[in-house]
């Protein structure tokens, strides 16, 4: 149980293009999803919350007009990169947290890797 | 305010000996700590995670680790390396209902056969 998904796995795009990464719960209701973002060998860096049906919050430094996240469902979020470059190339992770329990466990999406040519 | 530390960017071990991996915290509030694992261009694997309960925790794979309150730490431990489980390891603290997570820096970890 407790499964989410991503797709594509990876993508390779032009410069100026924009890019939409899906990321889903696929045996649970994902009432918060989460959008990380790794550089090589670093730790992830959170780039925003979202929670369903409500306008992402952003951490601060991260640019909500270029990283667009919409959380249309429970199951379903999506980060969209508008007018990708060359420094957005990172391997992106989406975590999904249930509703219920304590602590909300984060399940994390097996990532997406990015490379703006 | 809240922080992890990993306090090894890299941990080398030779096959069948024990492991330690050293994570340090800093939260006003009860934390939920965990630990996670990531194999290359991959995603996170929970390994185990600390819920105010035991503090000694079990995870998968052979893993546990012991929440020491006094010390604020959260060392990952296995008795007996094995060859896969080199990866990247990222301890966790998480609050305010698992709204606010902290992720450490991560640790490398080499198993030399």
């Amino acid at each position: 149980g407790a499964v989410v998904s991503q797709h594509p796995s990876w993508v390779i795009c032009k410069s100026g293009t924009s890019v939409k990464i899906e990321c889903r719960s696929l045996d649970f209701q994902a009432t918060t999803m989460f959008w990380y973002r790794q550089f090589p060998k670093q730790s992830l860096m959170l780039m925003a919350t979202s929670n369903e049906g409500s306008k992402a919050t952003y951490e601060q430094g991260v640019e909500k007009d270029k990283f667009l996240i919409n959380h249309a469902s429970l199951t379903l979020s999506t980060l969209t990169v508008t007018s990708a470059h060359p420094e957005d190339s990172s391997f992106y992770i989406c975590s999904a947290q249930e509703g219920s329990g304590r602590p909300y466990e984060q399940y994390f999406g097996p990532g997406t890797r990015l490379t703006v040519t | 305010a809240q922080s992890v530390t990993q306090l090894d960017s890299h941990v080398s071990v030779s096959e069948g000996t024990p492991v330690l991996l050293r994570c340090n915290y800093s939260s006003s509030y009860s934390p939920s700590l965990f630990w996670y694992v990531q194999h290359p261009n991959k995603g996170l694997q929970l390994l185990l995670k600390y819920t105010s309960a035991a503090t000694l925790v079990k995870g998968i794979n052979g893993f546990e680790a012991e929440f020491k309150k006094s010390e604020t730490s959260f060392h990952l431990t296995k008795p007996s390396a094995h060859m896969s489980d080199a990866a990247e390891y990222f301890c966790v603290v998480s609050v305010s209902g698992g709204f606010k997570t902290i992720f450490g820096a991560g640790t490398r970890l080499f198993v030399k056969a």
